[in-house]
């Protein structure tokens, strides 16, 4: 089933306590993004990687790192996470950088909850 | 399941009934349009796009229709049913630029 996978789907953590959030698309997809989403505030990309090795930032890159080894991965990396950071994280991907089209395929999300 | 918004604009139809949702796009050079649904829980899906060159566009008991004049769009689901309760997204794109989404309006369907 082609499907974009990410983990964990729900995480309470301390200030401070680094913690990764793993994507993996199984679509061999180029593209791959992360947004936050936050009452009242949307979808807000944080960082996306037109394809391996080839990272950057989004709206809302400050506090997270990324990184592209492999095409199927694009893990989320939150060094020092502090409350601010508290939100619903989506990992998505779509076929083609630079394609007109726009259809990304979301993953389920991961809750995240820094204390 | 988990929550999306708080304050969402909430629009409560009755099963059966049509629904229309609406969304005010900010960049009039945006030449590409997506509306997307998330239900409860779950990561945003794809329902249906339009280009900035077509004024409609019909799916399967979706119709997107896009007004450059006034910068609006709108999805019209035809014969709501419970399984249509979701938030629904817009989203705006311009040339190879990155998706920029609206806020969301939450959908539900009383029988």
């Amino acid at each position: 089933e082609a499907q974009v996978t990410q983990n964990p789907r729900y995480l309470i953590t301390v200030t401070g306590k680094k913690l990764t959030v793993t994507c993996s698309q199984n679509m061999n997809h180029e593209y791959m993004s992360w947004y936050r989403q936050d009452p009242g505030l949307g979808l807000r990309q944080i960082y996306y990687s037109m394809n391996v090795e080839v990272t950057d930032k989004g709206d809302v890159p400050e506090g997270y790192k990324v990184s592209r080894k492999e095409k199927r991965n694009f893990p989320l990396i939150l060094e020092s996470p502090s409350p601010n950071q508290t939100s619903l994280y989506f990992c998505a991907s779509t076929p083609t950088s630079g394609s007109h089209t726009g259809e990304l395929f979301f993953g389920e999300g991961s809750r995240l909850t820094v204390l | 399941g988990e929550s999306v918004g708080l304050h969402l604009p909430t629009l409560s139809v009755q099963e059966g009934d049509n629904s229309i949702i609406n969304c005010a796009y900010s960049n009039s050079a945006s030449d590409y349009f997506i509306w997307y649904k998330q239900e409860s829980g779950k990561g945003p899906q794809f329902i249906i796009d339009i280009r900035s060159n077509m004024d409609k566009r019909q799916g399967q008991r979706v119709t997107v229709l896009l007004n450059k004049t006034v910068k609006h769009l709108s999805l019209q689901i035809a014969a709501t049913q419970p399984g249509d309760s979701a938030v629904y997204f817009c989203a705006e794109k311009s040339g190879t630029d990155k998706l920029i989404f609206g806020t969301g309006t939450r959908l539900q369907v009383f029988p």
